[in-house]
């Protein structure tokens, strides 16, 4: 079946430093792809998201390439803030309508000033 | 910006009791959805609802849940008798892109 499996944390960096988050997918079909974020005590917020192979999604800094031949998602930025501390959701949506999303278990993110 | 609301933020319940999550999708949104995240764990996909009735919910979603539309704006998740294992957060969620409300914490005790 379908499944996401990102890199576990937490992970913890001084400000302005380079972020990758690992994610990798399993599906049957061409899913969507999806980065969602969670700050503390609020719900997940969409970040960014791919739709198709080679598709870069942006969003904030924050990048992720759609690597059909490796099945990846990896969630970069070039320079953390205090502020991107969070937890980090991979996920993907195989449905054409994205009715249905299957989630990574998240990565938290903790940046030191 | 539209956003998803729900209420309430923590909801703290003995075992056995039933409870009712509830939710404000966006107004135009056709697709509604209810996911939980136990705590440290993933967020997992419960229910999908469209045309006032469920187009899909996964194993999670037995007979002690079900979900309803009542007046055409809030769209509501009920556990008829709570058990200790559904201690989480739930996320409403409507589409497009999949738009997450801020969740609703429900403890049983």
């Amino acid at each position: 079946g379908d499944s996401v499996t990102q890199m576990e944390g937490p992970v913890t960096l001084s400000e302005e430093a380079c972020l990758t988050i690992n994610c990798t997918y399993t599906a049957t079909g061409y899913p969507s792809l999806f980065w969602y974020v969670q700050y503390p005590g609020e719900g997940l917020q969409l970040l960014l998201k791919a739709t198709k192979a080679d598709d870069k999604g942006s969003n904030k800094g924050f990048e992720a390439t759609y690597r059909k031949e490796t099945t990846s998602f990896h969630l970069e930025k070039g320079s953390v803030q205090v502020s991107d501390s969070a937890v980090y959701f991979c996920a993907l949506s195989d449905d054409d309508n994205f009715n249905k999303f299957y989630f990574g278990s998240g990565t938290k993110l903790n940046v030191k000033p | 910006e539209p956003e998803v609301t729900q209420t309430p933020s923590h909801q703290v319940t003995q075992m056995g009791q039933e409870v009712i999550l509830r939710c404000v999708p966006i107004s135009n949104h056709l697709y509604f959805y209810w996911y939980r995240q136990i705590l440290g764990q993933k967020v997992e996909f419960l229910v999908s609802f469209y045309n006032n009735e469920i187009s899909e919910k996964s194993e999670i979603f037995d007979d002690q849940f079900s979900v309803e539309r009542p007046d055409g704006s809030n769209f509501t998740l009920k556990i008829r008798s709570t058990k200790l294992e559904d201690s989480a957060m739930y996320f409403c969620a409507s589409r497009i892109g999949l738009i997450f409300g801020p969740g609703t914490r429900l403890t049983v005790l």
